[in-house]
């Protein structure tokens, strides 16, 4: 199983629609975050949370929140998706001695 | 706003010969990382260098790193067609709240 499990892995939805992406982690960590990646412009982070009871904001979170339910998961939510949300989402999660990425989550927006 | 900027922001290169690719970015850092990603896919992590550090090996790979100039590079020697991927540097920032911080990423392609 990988370390860091985001699902679902392709997912098409409708403008308007409340999506979910989730994440869960084996890794132990507490440390969490949520980024996108457009075409050309790398990744950019959404959210990210330090422990479960902490959650804050990135560079680019409006439209988008998040949940972090217990220390392995992490959900972050569009609710109410719009085309430019169109893009590639990591979960990653962190320690002192590095990052783990998740596969991602290709979301396209209609 | 993106700390790494990366450069050339694409590079060709023939099978077998040396790829190096920079990146430079702009606050005080802890460590910085460098990551390959296939065909828009999944992120690899590569190597990471820390801040006292200057050079690292890794297998092929040879990082670089200048904090007084605020720059690293990347060296792939012996390039080979699979290493053909988009490279992102990635800074994470000193402090004990930093964010892993991305460049925009070079493509490399290597060329049979």
């Amino acid at each position: 199983d990988a370390d860091v499990t985001q699902t679902p892995r392709n997912r098409i939805t409708k403008t308007g629609k409340r999506i979910m992406l989730e994440c869960s982690q084996t890794k132990g960590h507490d440390r969490m975050y949520w980024y996108r990646q457009d075409p050309g412009l790398g990744l950019q982070l959404i959210y990210y949370s330090f422990d479960v009871k902490d959650i804050n904001k990135g560079e680019i979170s409006d439209g988008y929140s998040v949940s972090r339910q217990a220390q392995a998961k992490f959900s972050l939510s569009l609710e109410s998706a719009i085309p430019n949300q169109t893009a590639l989402y990591f979960c990653a999660t962190s320690d002192r001695y590095g990052y783990t990425f998740g596969s991602g989550t290709r979301l396209t927006v209609v | 706003s993106q700390q790494g900027e990366e450069d050339p922001q694409a590079l060709s290169i023939q099978e077998g010969e040396n790829a190096t690719m920079n990146c430079s970015y702009k606050t005080s850092i802890n460590n910085l990382q460098w990551y390959r990603q296939n065909s828009g896919r999944g992120l690899v992590h590569l190597i990471l260098i820390r801040s006292n550090e200057r050079e690292k090996h890794s297998g092929r790979l040879r990082v670089t790193l200048d904090t007084s100039k605020k720059s690293s590079s990347l060296l792939i020697t012996a390039s080979r067609a699979a290493d053909t991927a988009s490279y992102f540097c990635a800074t994470d920032g000193a402090g004990a709240n930093s964010k892993l911080t991305f460049g925009k990423g070079i493509t490399l392609s290597v060329r049979p």
